[in-house]
């Protein structure tokens, strides 16, 4: 079964610098691969899906990730973080087993002035 | 709009007494489902619907019923909630399936169980 792990419970960058947010998952398949975004008191959003037509995949609000297959991984990064960005963030796999959606912890962005 | 709706958004509620969540969405999806928020642990998924009177158990089923009756609602009961179901809990739909990931989901509901 699929798996999923995010890297770093909580991250803070200050407004302006570069976001990385890491994301690793277990399988060799490439399946579908999403980052979901959680502002406060609000429910999850998509802000990107990777389905194997590009590599790197462009969501909202200027985030991107990249799909590297020989590491496992599916980090999102934005260039220049903006306070609005101050948020959970999900990694989530999709697994062809059980056909569900396999969502990591969470990785908590706080953004200082 | 398209939305999900779920209520009560907040509640208090004791040990033993039956509560229900309700969740609602306009957008004619046949997927829906419930998850749980707890720190540490992510979303994990409770139950899930393909479609009208078709419902499973996601991961962590105890303690929880549903039903689909509609194709827009989907109710989360808690016949006799206990304190370990004190979370935060999310209804969602899709169009396309749980493993596409593109769900929609409700503002969530805050549960405590004392």
């Amino acid at each position: 079964a699929q798996s999923v792990t995010q890297l770093g419970s909580h991250v803070s960058v200050s407004e302006g610098a570069l976001v990385l947010l890491r994301c690793n998952y277990s399988s060799s398949v490439p399946p579908y691969l999403f980052w979901y975004v959680q502002y406060p008191n609000q429910g999850l959003q998509l802000l990107l899906k990777y389905t194997s037509a590009a590599t790197l995949v462009k969501g909202i609000n200027g985030f991107e990730a990249e799909f590297k297959k020989s590491e496992t991984s599916f980090h999102l990064t934005k260039p220049s973080a903006h306070m609005s960005d101050a948020a959970e963030y999900f990694c989530a796999v999709s697994d062809s087993d059980t056909d569900k959606l396999i969502f990591g912890t969470g990785t908590r962005l706080q953004v200082f002035p | 709009e398209a939305q999900v709706t779920q209520n009560p958004r907040y509640l208090i509620t004791v040990t033993g007494k039956k509560l229900t969540v309700t969740c609602s969405q306009n957008m004619n999806h046949e997927y829906m489902s419930w998850y749980r928020q707890d720190p540490g642990l992510g979303l994990r998924q409770i139950y899930y619907s393909m479609n009208v009177e078709v419902t499973d158990k996601g991961d962590v089923p105890e303690g929880y019923k549903v039903s689909r009756k509609e194709k827009r609602n989907f109710p989360l009961i808690l016949e006799s909630p206990s304190p370990n179901q004190t979370s935060l809990y999310f209804c969602a739909s899709s169009m396309t399936g749980f493993r596409t990931g593109e769900l929609f989901f409700g503002e969530g509901s805050r549960l405590t169980v004392l």
